[in-house]
């Protein structure tokens, strides 16, 4: 069976600090894969997908960047973190892009 | 935009009372599809109907689809302690990319 990898489960990281979060996906190959963030009580705001190795798509314009170095991992990174990138970070996967997606456990990440 | 919408924000029943929640988007879909997230935790698939489908049921849930209206609602039927969470509505729209676009989802508590 399939299964979706997130960690760390909560980072606590000072404004500044570079900043990786990791995600991979297990028991399916070519996956379309997706990092949302979710605002305390809000929906889910799409911030970079990939349908293929090294093929990123960015939703919202900020300081963070997504890569995709194999076909099952996708990386969520910053140079340097702002205040505002404090939040619940998720990442999903699916075998097309119009059927359900399947979650990670999140990120909490908290910004000092 | 086409997010959609979920409508009462929060809800509170009593256990084994039914739980209705709705849900408006703004233009044409591919699906919709309804999810949980129980506090900190990734998002959990429920159920999705395509456009051309009016009712779908799983369970103990049940969902309608009128696309003439834009709305779609989620009814739990019998509800339980355990159904807590908050549920989000998330459409599918070709011209968009077949990207899930999400709401801002409706928080139920069940009171035992």
């Amino acid at each position: 069976s399939q299964t979706i990898h997130q960690w760390p489960a909560t980072l606590v990281q000072p404004v500044g600090s570079p900043l990786s979060l990791e995600c991979t996906v297990e028991g399916t190959s070519n996956p379309n894969l997706y990092w949302y963030r979710q605002a305390a009580g809000r929906g889910l705001q799409l911030l970079f997908y990939s349908v293929g190795i090294g093929q990123i798509s960015s939703e919202v314009p900020q300081n963070l960047s997504a890569s995709r170095p194999q076909d099952r991992q996708f990386i969520l990174s910053s140079k340097k973190l702002l205040l505002s990138d404090s939040g619940f970070y998720l990442c999903a996967w699916t075998s097309e892009s119009n059927q359900p997606q399947h979650f990670g456990d999140g990120t909490r990440l908290s910004i000092l | 935009s086409q997010q959609g919408e979920e409508d009462p924000q929060a809800l509170s029943i009593q256990e084994g009372e039914n739980a209705t929640m709705n849900c408006s988007y703004k233009t044409s879909i591919n699906n919709l599809q309804w999810y949980r997230q129980n506090s900190g935790r990734g998002l959990v698939h429920l159920i999705l109907i395509r456009s051309n489908e009016r009712e779908k049921h799983s369970g103990r849930l049940r969902v309608t689809l009128d696309t003439s209206k834009k709305s779609s609602s989620l009814l739990i039927t019998a509800s339980r302690a355990a159904d807590t969470a908050s549920y989000f509505c998330a459409t599918v729209n070709m011209e968009y990319g077949n990207k899930l676009v999400f709401g801002a989802g409706t928080i139920l508590r069940v009171k035992s």
